[in-house]
């Protein structure tokens, strides 16, 4: 079937918008992930959901970002007032789901974001 | 907290060449271990995994073996191909869903 899914492939905007991200994870993944790749800090986690349960937030950078998922499948990560720092490739994973340690996580392949 | 440290890039390496890229982890529990490669232009794939210690995982020509007395996970290829050119990423799963990955190592094969 299809793998992870990601829009827009780049997105270019102006220091203050909001942008929005989105995710399509395989289907029948209960688990998402989102994650931010950028030069000098690597691949940092953002946020994962699981099923139904609270996302974990743990990753979100400041209060600026934040992410839902509708209907447990597609998932949007939302950038308030973009400042240059968050120019960075975004990037979604999803999983089967649940416990344990077998999970292996499945990339799509990221949005490039640029802020000006 | 649980953390990753790979060997700085990037290595660059003739064909035909064997290849080590270090990583260590530091994490409480039993994590899995991963090896993630990214290709020029293209997304993060997963190469190869182990989920306990002494397990070898291998893909490709590519091996890493868990050693929990050493806490590493080097990755090794005997005979690297110009095809391998790309960024590697050792990275750790432990409890809450999250993956943990090192700085990444850019690898560059020369015919």
């Amino acid at each position: 079937g299809a793998g992870v899914s990601q829009s827009p492939s780049n997105k270019v905007t102006e220091k203050g918008k909001d942008v929005e991200l989105r995710c399509d994870p395989i289907s029948g993944h209960t688990a998402l992930y989102w994650y931010r790749q950028s030069l000098g800090q690597g691949l940092e986690f953002l946020i994962y959901f699981q099923g139904n349960s609270a996302p974990d937030k743990s990753g979100l950078p400041s209060d600026r970002f934040s992410a839902e998922r509708t209907g447990g499948s597609v998932s949007t990560l939302t950038i308030q007032r973009t400042q240059q720092e968050d120019s960075a490739v975004y990037l979604c994973a999803s999983s089967l789901g649940g416990s344990g340690s077998m999970e292996t996580q499945y990339f799509g392949p990221g949005t490039r974001l640029l802020v000006l | 907290g649980d953390s990753v440290t790979q060997m700085e890039g990037p290595v660059t390496l003739s064909e035909e060449a064997f290849l080590t890229i270090n990583c260590t982890y530091t994490a409480t529990g039993y994590p899995s271990l991963f090896w993630y490669v990214q290709y020029p232009g293209e997304g993060l794939q997963l190469l190869l995994k182990a989920t306990k210690a002494d397990d070898k995982g291998s893909n490709k020509g590519f091996e890493a073996t868990y050693r929990k007395e050493t806490t590493s996970f080097h990755l090794e290829k005997g005979s690297v191909q110009v095809s391998d050119s790309a960024v590697y990423f050792c990275a750790l799963y432990n409890q809450g869903g999250k993956l943990i990955f090192g700085q990444g190592t850019e690898l560059s094969v020369k015919p």
